[in-house]
């Protein structure tokens, strides 16, 4: 069965500086991974996705993400964080017919002045 | 472009009582999902969808049922509320390929009483 581990459950970075939020997976075949971000009260948005390729990929708000393969991880990162991106962030793998994604337990982001 | 659009936005039941709630979505998508979204414990699927007329459990589907009678509309219903129904549900679909995202409502808060 596929999983999804999000290690950290808050982190506080101060504004301006860089962020890696990390991610690990649990699947048998080439993942599919995602990465959402969650603001308060609304929906999940995508940031990014990886299928195949390049292992670095660039995403929406600045933030990337890279895929090991040999670690099983893909984490986001973002070089300078802004104020507005305190959100919740949440990794995804997907896989099945179905689409189904089994989500990690989301980490949340804050952001000082 | 209303993209998925979930109703009610906010509810409050009484143990026993039932209720259903609405999920549309106008971007002619093949698949669709209901989660629920408990603090810690990331998105837990409860029903999804591969097509109109189509319904699966997901991870967590006792206490609700599903139908989808129309291609855009998905309805998850909880015949007889419980506390532990107390949640964030939200609702998403994608076009019905795995490696496409997916696009999710702004969510229904639940409460039972």
């Amino acid at each position: 069965a596929q999983s999804v581990t999000q290690p950290d459950i808050h982190i506080t970075v101060s504004e301006g500086a860089s962020l890696e939020l990390r991610c690990n997976y649990s699947y048998g075949a080439t993942p599919y991974l995602f990465w959402y971000v969650q603001s308060p009260g609304q929906g999940l948005q995508l940031l990014l996705k990886y299928f195949s390729g390049d292992t670095l990929v660039q995403g929406i708000k600045g933030f990337e993400a890279e895929f090991k393969r040999s670690q099983s991880s893909f984490n986001l990162r973002k070089p300078s964080v802004h104020w507005s991106d305190a959100a919740e962030y949440f990794c995804a793998v997907g896989a099945g017919n179905a689409g189904k994604s089994t989500f990690g337990d989301g980490t949340t982001l804050t952001v000082k002045p | 472009n209303a993209g998925v659009t979930q109703t009610p936005k906010f509810r409050v039941l009484k143990t026993g009582q039932s209720m259903t709630l609405l999920c549309a979505q106008d971007m002619n998508h093949e698949y669709m999902y209901w989660y629920r979204q408990d603090p810690g414990m990331g998105l837990r699927l409860i029903h999804y969808s591969v097509g109109e007329g189509t319904t699966a459990k997901g991870e967590v589907p006792d206490g609700y049922n599903v139908s989808r009678l129309k291609k855009q509309n998905f309805l998850l219903g909880l015949e007889s509320a419980a506390p532990s129904q107390t949640s964030v549900y939200f609702c998403a679909s994608r076009q019905g390929f795995l490696n496409t995202e997916a696009f999710f409502g702004q969510g229904t808060r639940l409460t039972v009483v």
